[in-house]
């Protein structure tokens, strides 16, 4: 089965600064995808970052960038420019290829951005 | 285009009442996802639909729990008798099946507290 690890209940960075956020995940598929998913105080879940696992190239989006590393089963998310909008439960997310298959959720990370 | 919806937003009921929840998913996504989100965790798969047809329900309660989505469209969860570690937010997302990654998109969640 698979699992994914956030082993840091909690961040927190001054704003502008750059904050990382470690993820782990176990798996025996080759095919997969990686999610990043954001969720504000009360407010809906969304989308930060998606890595599909047979690309090499780390995905970046504006100020989001990850660090993926295959082999070691590690996806981290770096945050540039931190800022208060930012603060968050950030949560990392684990799916194999194939149409049907399931999202895989960590325990998530509770960002704060300190002004 | 249309996000996620779900009503009731939050709900208040006693042990042993019964709730039901009501999503309606990004018109023309196929599939749709129901989770269960516990207070400081990541959400957990309760069923998946593709069209009207069952999925994976392997995390659902079946003895109290029961999802329908009659039409292909929109979907019902309902909890009959509640017990008070039902108490959690439900989320329901949806998803196309063009694009490789069949991303999910969430509602904004229902807040449920069993007292």
């Amino acid at each position: 089965a698979q699992t994914v690890t956030q082993s840091q209940p909690e961040m927190s960075v001054q704003e502008a600064e750059t904050v990382t956020l470690s993820c782990t995940y176990d798996t025996s598929e080759s095919d997969y995808y990686l999610f990043w998913y954001k969720q504000p105080p009360s407010r809906q879940m969304i989308l930060v970052i998606r890595q599909e696992a047979y690309k090499q190239q780390n995905a970046t989006e504006n100020r989001f960038s990850v660090n993926f590393q295959k082999a070691a089963k590690s996806f981290s998310l770096k945050i540039s420019d931190s800022q208060l909008g930012d603060a968050a439960m950030y949560f990392c997310a684990y799916r194999r290829s194939g149409a049907n298959s399931k999202l895989t959720f960590g325990k998530g990370i509770t960002l704060s951005v300190r002004p | 285009e249309a996000g996620v919806a779900q009503s009731p937003r939050y709900k208040i009921i006693e042990k042993r009442q019964s709730v039901a929840f009501w999503c309606n998913p990004i018109s023309g996504h196929a599939t749709l996802y129901w989770y269960q989100q516990i207070l400081g965790q990541g959400p957990k798969l309760l069923i998946q639909f593709q069209n009207n047809g069952v999925v994976d329900d392997s995390q659902l309660p079946k003895d109290r729990f029961s999802a329908e989505r009659l039409k292909g469209v929109d979907s019902t969860l309902k909890i009959q008798p509640a017990k008070l570690e039902d108490s959690a937010v439900y989320l329901c997302a949806s998803s196309s099946s063009a694009g490789l990654s069949y991303e999910q998109y969430f509602g904004p969640g229902t807040r449920l507290t069993v007292t």
